[in-house]
């Protein structure tokens, strides 16, 4: 498998501008999480899905960010309009829900900048 | 409520030396607990899981229980061991609770 896949692995754009990051879980897997991570406040929980369905969205700072999983093997964390305090690495994971003592496994990152 | 502590933000060991990270947990049921680790610029990466008491790059983690811990041990640190390590607690897959992680740094 090739692992969970997180596309574009950075991206640079100018304040105002919409970002949509993608994500491919592994093959299998039931649940999906989003995270961001900085330096000031380290890993953060956005939101996660289960069976396609958002579970918990707490994690999402505002209504700019929104995020979907139109099917099992696809989802998008839109940022729309971005600000420079989004700059961040973004992180995809992706686990086998349900399941005892099943790890999670985390793509490669986005790692965004906001100017 | 799920809960993990990694009390040391930052810790530094000289290189040879032994290195324990800490972490503790507060959970209700039986609990699943890992280890990840990160180096710069990189991914998480899975390094240990406590149901496999398997040693991984010279690294195991032991479950107590009854301290409600799950540290994190290496006899003899290395210049590559430098890097984020995060304990989490996992609810059957469905959630995960990370620690706020710690930064290990091996001195030469």
């Amino acid at each position: 498998d090739a692992g969970v896949i997180q596309s574009p692995r950075h991206e640079v754009t100018e304040m105002g501008q919409e970002v949509t990051l993608r994500c491919k879980p592994i093959s299998g897997h039931n649940s999906l999480f989003w995270y961001r991570q900085t330096m000031m406040r380290g890993l953060e929980l956005l939101i996660y899905f289960n069976n396609n369905v958002p579970i918990d969205d707490s994690g999402m700072p505002e209504d700019r960010f929104s995020a979907k999983m139109p099917n099992a093997s696809f989802s998008t964390l839109k940022i729309q309009p971005s600000e420079p305090r989004d700059s961040a690495v973004y992180f995809c994971a992706s686990s086998l829900g349900g399941t005892y003592n099943s790890p999670l496994h985390f793509g490669n990152g986005t790692r965004l900048t906001v100017t | 409520a799920q809960r993990v502590t990694q009390p040391e933000k930052l810790l530094s060991v000289f290189k040879g030396a032994p290195v324990e990270l800490k972490c503790n947990y507060s959970y209700s049921g039986s609990p699943e607990l890992f280890w990840y680790v990160q180096y710069s610029r990189q991914r998480l990466q899975l390094l240990l899981r406590h149901i496999s008491r398997e040693s991984i790059k010279g690294f195991t983690a032991d479950l107590n229980k009854g301290e409600t811990s799950f540290h994190l041990k290496k006899p003899f640190a290395q210049e590559e061991d430098s890097a984020m390590y995060y304990c989490a607690l996992s609810d059957y897959g469905n959630q995960f609770y990370f620690g706020t992680g710690t930064s290990l740094t091996v001195i030469p």
